[in-house]
């Protein structure tokens, strides 16, 4: 069975560093991966899907990668802003999504 | 683009009441649907899901059942809550195998 681990579970950093979240998985049989971001008491946001054929994503401060052979992919925030401070979730899908259980990011002004 | 409406936000009952949460999607054709279970400060669960009209498959055993009556609805049902039943219920969609959507989620308490 799929399984998907984040590391870490918790990050607080000041504004403006970049960071780096973490997303493992343990078969590589997956069609794509896809970062979201959950906001408290609310739906998860799509950021970046990476379908299995390709290796990374990007999108304004954000750039996804994806390792599929080693079951790897990371989130990179560039210039970190308060308003990124949300939980972070990374989902691998073949048939089904298998959600990691996130990255409570703070970042303090 | 692709939506999906849940419905209610919130919504509080009783111990041993019945459950109706209704999930309807726009913006595509035969979508496949997720319902999903989010307990405070843990993953997601995934409850069900449908690759079709009357086409539902359990993930875990529960209190919880799931239909899809129509090509774009989705509904959680339960005949008797249970304490344990509390939680943020995520309805999703993907199609094709891409890119998924979820709703904005209802949060469910029993009491």
């Amino acid at each position: 069975k799929q399984e998907v681990t984040q590391i870490p579970a918790a990050l607080s950093v000041p504004e403006g560093e970049n960071l780096v979240l973490n997303c493992s998985f343990t078969d590589s049989a997956i069609y794509n991966l896809q970062w979201f971001r959950q906001d408290p008491g609310k739906g998860l946001t799509s950021l970046l899907l990476i379908q299995s054929s390709q290796r990374e994503q990007t999108s304004g401060r954000l750039n996804a990668s994806l390792d599929k052979s080693s079951g790897r992919s990371t989130l990179y925030i560039a210039a970190s802003q308060p308003g990124d401070s949300a939980t972070y979730l990374c989902a691998v899908q073949r048939n089904k999504f298998y959600f990691g259980s996130g990255t409570k990011l703070n970042v303090k002004p | 683009s692709q939506t999906i409406h849940q419905w209610p936000a919130t919504l509080v009952q009783p111990v041993g009441s019945p459950l109706s949460l209704e999930c309807t999607v726009e913006g595509t054709s035969n979508p496949n649907l997720y319902w999903y279970r989010q307990a405070a400060g843990r993953g997601l669960q995934l409850l069900f899901y449908s690759v079709g009209i009357g086409q539902i498959s359990s993930e875990v055993p529960q209190n919880l059942s799931a239909s899809r009556p129509q090509d774009r609805q989705f509904i959680l049902s339960s005949k008797k809550l249970l304490l344990s039943d509390s939680g943020f219920y995520l309805c999703a969609l993907e199609a094709d195998n891409t890119e998924a959507f979820f709703g904005q989620g209802t949060r469910l308490t029993v009491v």
